[in-house]
């Protein structure tokens, strides 16, 4: 079948860096997505990864492997504005996306 | 950035009416747009494929008849909650994935709030 887990919750301080983690199973992949989601809003992109590695935008960055089906988000000198929700999703042969459960982050002062 | 453009944003209807959610591409064409539900802290589960000239395609329990969606242009999809009932009550949010080289990257409409009394 296709799923993915992320944990549920995670709380960190102020300039703290935090990495949430993904695994994944599916039959089809073409590459993991991490969006990030306020409360009532809408999911905004952070970033992607369609190859094995690390990728870098600004305090985010993302890593994948795909031979452990496995990726994390890692968040740097944390904000308090960066307290939300953040999925991860994988492409799914690249027809549509499908995402993971979700982790909440609060950021404490 | 592409912007994906979604209303109403807010929806209360009694049971029993249909509601029809609106769902553009403002700055780009979308051959595909996808409708996604999420209930509260819960994920975004995937409804439909939205295929511009076509019929939708449906993730499996979501029924056809009840959540109809029309693709009819390249820039907009509707998504039509027949009959809604207070257990249709959700938050429905529509995306798009610009053809070009952001490819890997989904563009996300503010989201419907519909609430069925």
């Amino acid at each position: 079948g296709q799923s993915l887990e992320q944990p549920s919750e995670v709380t960190a301080v102020e300039g703290a860096i935090v990495q949430i983690n993904c695994t994944y199973q599916t039959s089809g992949f073409y590459g993991l997505s991490w969006y990030q989601q306020h409360d009532g809003g809408a999911p905004t992109f952070l970033s992607y990864n369609g190859l094995d590695g690390l990728e870098e935008t600004g305090r985010f960055s993302s890593f994948l492997s795909r031979s452990d089906s496995y990726g994390y988000l890692l968040l740097q000198e944390l904000q308090m504005k960066d307290s939300a929700s953040y999925f991860c999703a994988y492409d799914n042969y690249g027809q549509n996306f499908v995402f993971g459960p979700g982790t909440r982050l609060s950021v404490l002062p | 950035g592409a912007v994906v453009s979604q209303h109403p944003s807010r929806v209360i209807c009694k049971s029993g009416t249909s509601v029809k959610i609106e769902c553009r591409s403002l700055d780009f064409q979308a051959t595909t747009m996808f409708w996604y539900r999420q209930f509260p802290k819960q994920s975004l589960m995937l409804m439909a494929t939205s295929n511009e000239g076509s019929k939708a395609t449906y993730e499996q329990g979501v029924e056809k008849d009840k959540f109809l969606i029309n693709h009819a242009s390249l820039t907009l999809s509707t998504l039509t909650v027949t009959s809604a009932h207070p257990e249709d009550s959700s938050f429905y949010i529509c995306s798009a994935r610009d053809g070009g080289r952001t490819n890997e990257k989904l563009f996300f409409g503010s989201g419907t709030q519909l609430s069925v009394l």
